[in-house]
């Protein structure tokens, strides 16, 4: 198993520009999740989903969309990138229940110039 | 709302010396409740978790963390800090539907 796999690993952007982070993951997890990292804030949900056609706002969603039209893919989509943007965002996915494990992507690096 | 704060955004100790981290939560309903580790540009890799089965739980590398209700706290420990141990720790506790997390503590390690 791969397990969680985010592409790309580091990307620059101008402002306004729109890109799409990619995450999959092979353990058949219904639940998938986006954070973003920041120094002294922990992890920050962005948007999660809990099953391939459903997603829903998480605590900082503004300026990102998503969508899952499969169980092992969601991706992650900023539509007009913006210097507070500059983060690292992880992929993460778990099984349903409330006591299994979160699985983590590597993250991608990206800075918003 | 369910939510978990670290006591300590850094800590350092001397190889060989004790590992504590702290994390308190807050809950109306009993918590799930989660460590994590994160090493340099890297994602975050399960500790330990507590499922209500046991009070004292054991990890991966040596830690463990014990379950208070009465202090509402879930503080990881380690006897003895090895050099590799020098990492980012994340304490969280599991939510309808997803996880909240703390702020993190980075652990520094000196020889």
């Amino acid at each position: 198993n791969a397990g969680v796999t985010q592409t790309p690993k580091f990307q620059v952007l101008k402002t306004g520009q729109s890109m799409t982070l990619q995450c999959a993951q092979d353990m058949n997890h219904e639940y998938m999740s986006w954070y973003r990292q920041d120094p002294g804030m922990g992890l920050r949900l962005i948007h999660y989903s809990v099953g391939a056609g459903i997603t829903d706002q998480g605590e900082v969603p503004n300026g990102y969309n998503v969508s899952r039209s499969t169980t092992e893919d969601f991706p992650l989509r900023l539509l007009s990138a913006a210097p507070s943007q500059t983060s690292v965002y992880f992929c993460a996915s778990r099984s349903s229940g409330s006591t299994d494990t979160q699985y983590f992507g590597p993250g991608t690096r990206l800075t918003v110039l | 709302a369910q939510s978990v704060t670290q006591l300590g955004s850094h800590v350092s100790v001397s190889e060989g010396a004790l590992v504590l981290l702290r994390c308190n939560y807050s809950s109306s309903v009993p918590p799930y409740l989660f460590w994590y580790v994160q090493y340099p540009n890297q994602g975050l890799q399960l500790l330990l978790k507590y499922t209500s089965a046991a009070t004292l739980v054991k990890g991966i590398n040596g830690f463990e963390a014990e379950f208070k209700k009465s202090e509402t706290s879930f503080h990881l420990t380690k006897p003895s800090a090895h050099m590799s141990d020098a990492a980012e720790y994340f304490c969280a506790v599991s939510v309808p539907r997803d996880m909240r997390f703390g702020a993190g503590t980075r652990l520094t390690v000196k020889p």
